[in-house]
Order: C-alpha cells, then structure tokens, then sequence
C-alpha cells in the first residue's frame, strides 16, 4: 500500500471551509484514497473515499488531482464538532485483497469559534 | 442496529494475567479487524478475519490470538499481558464486496486497557 503525508495539524474558523491535503505520490493505478476522522479517541469514522474522479457526499468533497500523487479533502462548512484528527490512506482493493487500512499519524484539525 | 460494540469498555490487567476482548456486529460484515492505537498514534492493525473460522496476522500480531468461531464476533486474547500491551483497542467491520469493488470500515467505540 501506498505511504501518505498530512500535514500534524490545521486550524479552520468555524462557518469556513477546512482544507486538509495529503500527499501520497507512489499510489499505483488500482489503489484508493479513503478518509476517515477520529473524534476525540472514539473510534475512527469513515467520511469518503474516490479512485481518479472528484467525490462529493453529505459530509465532505474529495479532491483527488489528475495524476493521482496528491488530494484534499474539503469540509465546506467546519463546525465545532469537526474538530478531529482527520486520516488519509491509501489502499488496495480488490478480489485478494482484505481492506487492511494502514493508518497514520494524520492531521488535526482544530476549529475555532 | 447496534453497529459495532466492544466488551469490556475498560479493564486494568495485571502483568501475566490474561484477557479476552468481544467485538460483535450485527450488520452480517465477513471482514472483521482488530486494531491498537498507543497515545498520539494513529491505529495499528493486530490481526483480521475475512470471514467466519479464518484468521490473519497484521502488522502487530505478537502476544495476541484471536478466533472467529461466529460470524458476527471476532475475539482477541492476551494470554500474558504486558506493560508495553497498555492501549486503546479498536475493532471493525466491512462487507465484503468482492472483485475490484470497495469498502469501507465500521469501528466500534474501543477498549481502554491498562496493563501494570
């Protein structure tokens, strides 16, 4: 599985959008990019994931750039309770694969009022 | 649905002692994981199931042992608990999608373990 790179921490104003990047430059062509976010030692929460087009669901956008080496994932309006230690991971899917999530060390985020 | 839980929420072990940690889901998921997560760490994957009877080794499987005799549970032992064994122990789901399909996990709310 491919490594990734997140900036250790971020602070957003609360009503703003948060931006959290992440770099994962040797991804191969069959690998994805998830995010999850863990509150305050609960356990972690998925939030979204994509291959090579731009996702967008209730909870965030992911933007994942045409050569796939980096993406961002944007929470368009922050609020208090998205403050979290948010985690990029790239990982293989497929018939032998068993979804096995290689966790960092991730980013966290911290909103202010 | 319950999702994921986890049994006990906490425990304080002493050194040599032993333990069983329960994960069960109620979403009919064939993958289950356990995961360890230290202080200011991210999660740490122990052993995995893909699917009822089977077992697999993750990155961290030393002095633990798990079994998958049921479907919706997935246990994980320590036969001689450790000092270097105190952590916060999560456990996920997912539902097998087969071929080039996705997934994703569900975590239960996690065991704090201390071991003196």
């Amino acid at each position: 599985d491919a490594k990734t790179t997140q900036p250790p921490s971020m602070d957003c104003a609360e009503g703003r959008a948060a931006n959290l990047p992440c770099n994962h430059s040797t991804i191969s062509g069959n690998e994805y990019v998830y995010w999850y976010r863990q509150i305050h030692s609960q356990g972690p929460q998925y939030i979204i994931h994509g291959l090579k087009n731009n996702e967008t669901n209730e909870m965030a956008s992911l933007i994942i750039t045409e050569d796939r080496k980096s993406s961002t994932l944007i929470l368009p309006h922050a609020t208090l309770r998205d403050t979290a230690v948010y985690y990029c991971i790239v990982t293989l899917y497929g018939s032998s694969n068993t979804g096995k999530l290689i966790f960092g060390q991730g980013t966290t985020l911290q909103v202010k009022p | 649905n319950a999702g994921v839980t986890q049994t006990p929420k906490f425990r304080v072990l002493k050194t040599g002692q032993s333990m069983t940690l329960l994960c069960a889901q109620d979403m009919n998921h064939e993958y289950m994981y356990w995961y360890r997560q230290d202080p200011g760490m991210g999660l740490r994957l122990i052993h995995y199931s893909v699917g009822e009877g089977t077992t697999a080794k993750g990155e961290v499987p030393d002095g633990y042992n798990v079994s998958r005799l049921k479907k919706q549970n997935f246990l994980l032992g320590l036969e001689s608990a450790a000092p270097s064994q105190t952590s916060v122990y999560f456990c996920a789901s997912s539902y097998r999608l087969g071929g080039s399909g996705t997934d994703t996990q569900y975590f239960g709310p996690g065991t704090r373990l201390t071991v003196l």
